[in-house]
């Protein structure tokens, strides 16, 4: 079962930052969070993860709390190609399963 | 790197046939792939996953003799689902993970199933 929840959807207007939490309480020490994004009828593709510290790559942050019970994904610069449902995962220590949540349906508005 | 694909991209069967579908990691070795299906405006549920030479280990309420899967090498697993019947009608994912221990999941672009 998934291990998060995340809101059903969020609207961002195109050029500000989107803010997308994600709680995660009962997660273990060892145990990661993964963002990945699905653009419709396509495969998820990739964003971000981290176990402890705040992450940064090309594509967005990763913010967790000091007690990991909830993370934020920004995208700092939301354009409208990142308009997707977003799945924050935590992933599985023992056999690495992504158990997948509801996601939140991000519209990037003009 | 890290790519992922899959074939077909989109099946259309008549009920009562068998599918084969294929996932293959294009540029890397894969120690672990997972099989997922997604109904219509809904999120990935994971059938089952696939260690290369191992038998697969399915999830609960997924029956394994329906939807068989081999791993016979590192680049490739194979789905197939048997005796299809309409309500096997679905958009089926692959993953991979590297064999170097990093665990980031790559998603295939989906196979689409209808059953007639």
């Amino acid at each position: 079962d998934a291990k998060t929840t995340q809101p059903t959807s969020m609207d961002c207007a195109e050029g500000r930052a989107a803010n997308l939490p994600c709680n995660h309480s009962t997660i273990s020490g060892n145990e990661y969070v993964y963002w990945y994004r699905q653009i419709h009828s396509q495969g998820p593709q990739y964003i971000i993860h981290g176990l402890k510290n705040n992450e940064t790559n090309e594509m967005a942050s990763l913010i967790i709390t000091e007690d990991r019970k909830s993370s934020t994904l920004i995208l700092p610069h939301a354009t409208l190609r990142d308009t997707a449902v977003y799945y924050c995962i935590v992933r599985v220590y023992t056999g690495n399963q992504f158990y997948f949540g509801t996601g939140t349906s991000l519209t990037v508005i003009p | 790197g890290a790519v992922v694909s899959q074939h077909p991209s989109r099946v259309i069967c008549k009920s009562g046939t068998s599918v084969k579908i294929e996932c293959r990691s294009l540029d890397f070795q894969a120690t672990t792939m997972f099989w997922y299906r997604q109904f219509p405006k809904k999120s990935l549920m994971l059938m089952a996953t696939s260690n290369e030479g191992s038998k697969a280990t399915y999830e609960q309420g997924v029956e394994k003799d329906k939807f068989l899967i081999n791993h016979a090498s590192l680049t490739l697993s194979t789905l197939t689902v048997t005796s299809a019947h309409p309500e096997d009608s679905s958009f089926y994912i692959c993953s991979a993970t590297r064999t170097s221990g990093e665990e980031t999941q790559y998603f295939g672009p989906g196979t689409r199933l209808l059953v007639l």
